[in-house]
């Protein structure tokens, strides 16, 4: 089992609809859990964070966490093209809290 | 600096040289990160600073990689003879405490000829 789990995809959605990009991870004693974005060809941006069970919401981004389940979703309201791209799941191991990443899913939304 | 900033932004080589890729953190930032990307995969670890020393290098694939952060600042990973494997986007990260908000540069491409 991989420590950090994505489904590559791509996933496609329409302009406007709402994207859900899912990750599990395999470590129980994780803190944290961050979300990047990565558009080709560029480095990985972070646009997301979240330490708490529950929901967390910046803008059309809503980082949802379930500890018990080792679940960590990304919501993307009112998807625009812009939004193209390779969205990486980041979780620091417990204890050194080297950061293990999935191998990102990628998403396409269609104009 | 306002980011991290790695250098150079390209980098070949031969078959059998040693490179020095570079990696200037965010100012203030005590954690930093080294990773390599290969295309279509996710960052892979290498290697986590903290302060001048290494915290975790548990992701060095061999001991032709060897990493540097005398000052606990500006960091140094060095690859003596390179092979064509080692192409890859090699990535840097800082962030202000281990498990927090860790922040990339724009990655050195490294290509083994």
């Amino acid at each position: 089992q991989k420590e950090v789990e994505q489904n590559s995809g791509p996933l496609s959605v329409p302009e406007g609809a709402i994207a859900s990009l899912n990750c599990t991870y395999s470590d129980r004693g994780s803190q944290s859990f961050f979300w990047y974005r990565q558009y080709s060809g560029k480095s990985p941006e972070l646009i997301m964070s979240i330490y708490s069970n529950g929901d967390k919401e910046d803008g059309r981004f809503t980082a949802q966490l379930n500890k018990a389940s080792q679940y960590v979703s990304l919501l993307i309201r009112d998807s625009q093209p812009s939004d193209s791209a390779t969205y990486l799941c980041a979780v620091p191991t417990s204890g050194t809290y080297k950061y293990i990443f999935g191998t990102g899913t990628r998403l396409k939304v269609l104009a | 600096g306002a980011g991290v900033s790695q250098t150079p932004s390209n980098k070949v080589t031969e078959k059998g040289k040693y490179v020095e890729l570079r990696c200037d953190p965010i100012s203030g930032h005590t954690a930093l990160y080294w990773y390599r990307q290969s295309l279509g995969q996710g960052p892979e670890f290498l290697i986590y600073f903290q302060g001048t020393g290494a915290a975790d290098d548990s992701g060095l694939p061999n001991d032709r990689f060897f990493a540097v952060r005398p000052e606990g600042s500006v960091s140094t990973l060095k690859i003596q003879r390179t092979e064509r494997g080692d192409s890859a986007v090699y990535l840097c990260a800082s962030s202000g405490q281990a498990g927090t908000e860790a922040f990339f540069g724009q990655g050195t491409r490294l290509t083994v000829v």
